[in-house]
């Protein structure tokens, strides 16, 4: 089993829609979560951290669900320009704090 | 602030070639990552790096990638030779809070690899 997995997608959803994406996790110490957007050809960058209560940051809702062990990403109001690939990151425990990514999901919102 | 500097930004090398990239994380800045992301996949970690020392080159194909940062500010990653499966991008990322990256971290612009 992958120590982080994600769908790989793509997602293709209209302007508007409400899209959420899963990622789960194998290692149950883990103990920080990420989610970081990458677009086509470009670096990831931070989009949220991910707390055990869940945070909000405009039309991003993230959340943590350890007993299942998955994070969860909820965009509202899907805009274009949100069309990109989301990565998530799990800070494994293993001897270091070792970031570990997903393989992404894509998604595209289309007009 | 000034982001991660990397270059080149481009290589097109042919296979057994050398080829070395380098990094310049943001100031004050003591771990540093290089990170390998192959096309359709995540990044993968090759080493990190607190200051000048290795904390974990655990997943470094040691056989033909060496990494250094010898002053505890830039480094850089060679390849030598290169193998057709080294064709990807090479991402330099660095943080601030030690070696938790509870931060979060602070990507490069990368350096696209292609081996032919």
């Amino acid at each position: 089993r992958k120590e982080v997995e994600q769908d790989p997608g793509p997602f293709n959803v209209p302007e508007g829609a409400t899209v959420a994406f899963n990622c789960t996790y194998s290692n149950s110490a883990s103990q920080s979560f990420f989610w970081y957007r990458q677009d086509c050809r470009k670096e990831p960058k931070l989009l949220m951290s991910v707390y055990s209560s869940g945070n909000e940051d405009g039309r991003f809702t993230a959340q943590l669900n350890r007993a299942s062990q998955y994070i969860s990403l909820l965009i509202r109001d899907s805009k274009l320009s949100d069309s990109a690939t989301y990565l998530c990151v799990v800070i494994g425990t293993s001897g270091t704090y070792k970031y570990i990514f997903g393989t992404g999901t894509r998604l595209k919102v289309l007009a | 602030e000034a982001g991660v500097a990397q270059s080149p930004r481009y290589k097109i090398i042919e296979k057994r070639q050398s080829v070395a990239f380098w990094c310049n994380p943001i100031s004050g800045h003591a771990t540093l990552y290089w990170y390998q992301q192959i096309l359709g996949q995540g990044p993968k970690l090759l080493i990190q790096f607190q200051n000048n020392g290795v904390v974990d080159d655990s997943q470094l194909p040691k056989d033909r990638f060496s990494a250094e940062r010898l002053k505890g500010v830039d480094s850089t990653l060679k390849i030598q030779p290169a193998k057709l499966e080294d064709s990807a991008v090479y991402l330099c990322a660095s943080s601030s809070d030690g070696r938790t990256g509870a931060y979060g971290y602070t990507f490069g612009s990368g350096t696209r690899l292609t081996v032919v």
